[in-house]
C-alpha cells in the first residue's frame, strides 16, 4: 500500500515564524497535493506539484510556498505564519496516470498563536 | 464548474442498519469517483474508487455506485457499525490532477 507520511502531527508555532510542513511518499508518485481543511469550508487546495521542482498554485496559495526536490518529498511553507492559517493541513499523492486514485496522509493539527 | 454535493450532511442510525450515502455531480466529464473516509481529527483513509467505465465497486460491506450520466453515486454500507462513525467524503476528477471534493456526510451509528 501506498503510504505518505506527514512529519507531525500536532505543531503550535508563534505568529510570525516560517514554518515548515513535510510530506514523504513511498510509491513514486508523480504527483504531490497540499490541502488545508476548516470546518464549514472543505478541503481547499493551496499547491501541488506533478515532477520534481515543478509546481502549480490550487485555490488559495496565498501565505505559502511549495518545496520539491525530491521526488518523494514535498513540503509546504508558511513564510510568515498568522493566526488565520491555523488549520489542517493534509498532504496526498497520486500516480501521474489520470485512472489512479489519491493517497491522503493523516494530517498536520497546526495551531499559530 | 464542478460542483458536487453530499446529501445528507448528517445521518444517525441504530446498529444494524443498512444506508445509503449520496453524492451528486454538475458534470459529467470525470475521469473517476472516490469515497474517503475520515476520523474527527484524522487523515482521508481511501474506501472506493470508481473508474468512469465502471458501474460500481465493493469492498467488504461497501458497496459503491456510479451513474455518470445522471451526475450520480452511491455509497451503500450494510449492517451498520458503530466503528462505522465517521465522515464520508465523496470526490471526482474532472480533469488534470485536481479532486473536487463534496462537503461530506457525517455519519453516527448508535450502539
Amino acid at each position: 500500500d501506498v503510504k505518505v507520511t506527514q512529519s507531525s502531527r500536532y505543531l503550535v508555532k508563534r505568529t510570525g515564524e516560517k514554518v515548515f510542513l513535510e510530506c514523504v511518499q513511498d510509491m513514486d508518485h508523480e504527483n504531490m497535493f497540499w490541502y488545508r481543511q476548516d470546518p464549514g469550508l472543505g478541503l481547499r487546495l493551496i499547491y501541488f506539484s506533478y515532477d520534481v521542482k515543478m509546481k502549480e498554485k490550487g485555490d488559495i496559495p496565498e501565505g505559502y510556498s511549495v518545496s520539491r526536490e525530491k521526488k518523494e518529498r514535498f513540503s509546504l511553507i508558511l513564510e510568515s505564519a498568522s493566526t488565520n492559517q491555523t488549520s489542517m493541513y493534509l498532504c496526498a499523492s497520486s500516480a501521474g496516470a489520470l485512472n489512479y486514485g489519491y493517497t491522503f496522509g493523516s494530517g498536520t493539527r497546526l495551531t499559530v498563536v | 464548474k464542478q460542483e458536487v454535493t453530499q446529501i445528507p450532511a448528517a445521518l444517525s442510525v441504530p446498529e444494524g442498519e443498512n444506508l445509503v450515502l449520496n453524492c451528486s455531480f454538475t458534470d459529467s466529464a470525470i475521469y473517476n469517483l472516490q469515497w474517503f473516509r475520515q476520523d474527527p481529527g484524522k487523515g482521508l483513509t481511501s474506501l472506493l474508487l470508481i473508474q468512469s467505465s465502471q458501474r460500481e465497486q465493493t469492498s467488504g460491506r461497501l458497496n459503491a455506485s456510479l451513474d455518470k450520466s445522471s451526475g450520480r453515486s452511491t455509497l451503500y454500507i450494510a449492517a451498520s457499525q458503530p466503528g462505522d462513525s465517521a465522515t464520508y467524503l465523496c470526490a471526482v476528477r474532472p480533469d488534470g490532477n485536481k479532486l473536487v471534493f463534496g462537503a461530506g456526510t457525517i455519519l453516527r451509528v448508535k450502539s
